[in-house]
């Protein structure tokens, strides 16, 4: 069936430098992707969505960049900070219902 | 986003005993509610929709009545694992639908970690 991958299952980075988290899926028609950061222990919570009508969408430190022809999204965190650390999903939206499909999430590691 | 919340947080049960987790909607009217469940460093799995004033659709796999699940009003849906054993064990998370700009999407409970002894 339809699948949303992710390339690194851990990220580990200085403090201060920029991540970068990628995804990529293979559901062609997925009109909707969205960003969750789960910490331990916790519900995962919004960070950032995208239309597949966008290339690019910024936030507070964020960026999600989606490529539909590689069918490939990406998560940029400028300036990692410790409290980033966490396991970060993708997920997405192929039809009319609001059923997501989960990535299987990438740990994000920062060093002090 | 919106606010959920889960009752409780942590749960120790029994095995064969029942247990029921409760997902409010503090500030959303949801008539559709999601259920997940999460095995450590894996991801979301749903388990089921649950729709307000009518029976839940349950994904492949799941039992419908192993996992009851009741969606009375607007603001709360409640999972109740029956019968429980040791292989339920695991993190339970709901979600809500609510809207963002022209967008709907999902905003998630904190989760209930379940453990049966």
């Amino acid at each position: 069936g339809e699948s949303v991958g992710l390339h690194l299952p851990t990220l580990s980075v200085q403090e201060g430098d920029n991540s970068i988290i990628n995804c990529a899926y293979s559901n062609s028609a997925s009109d909707y992707f969205i960003w969750y950061k789960q910490e331990s222990g916790k519900g995962p919570q919004f960070i950032i969505d995208i239309r597949s009508n966008m290339d690019k969408r910024q936030g507070q430190r964020v960026t999600v960049l989606l490529n539909k022809t590689v069918k490939h999204l990406s998560l940029q965190i400028a300036a990692t900070q410790p409290g980033d650390s966490a396991v970060y999903f993708c997920a997405e939206k192929g039809d009319s219902s609001y059923k997501l499909i989960f990535g299987s999430g990438t740990r994000l590691l920062v060093r002090p | 986003g919106a606010v959920v919340s889960q009752h409780p947080s942590r749960v120790i049960c029994k095995s064969g005993t029942s247990v029921k987790i409760e997902c409010r909607s503090l500030d959303f009217q949801a008539t559709t509610m999601f259920w997940y469940r999460q095995f450590p460093k894996k991801s979301l799995m749903l388990m089921a929709t649950s729709n307000e004033g009518s029976k839940a659709t349950y994904e492949q796999g799941v039992e419908k009545d192993k996992f009851l699940i009741n969606h009375a009003s607007l603001t709360l849906s409640t999972l109740t694992v029956t019968s429980a054993h040791p292989e339920d064990s695991s993190f339970y998370i709901c979600s809500i639908i609510a809207e963002r700009g022209s967008t709907d999407t999902q905003y998630f409970g904190p989760g209930t970690r379940l453990t049966v002894l």
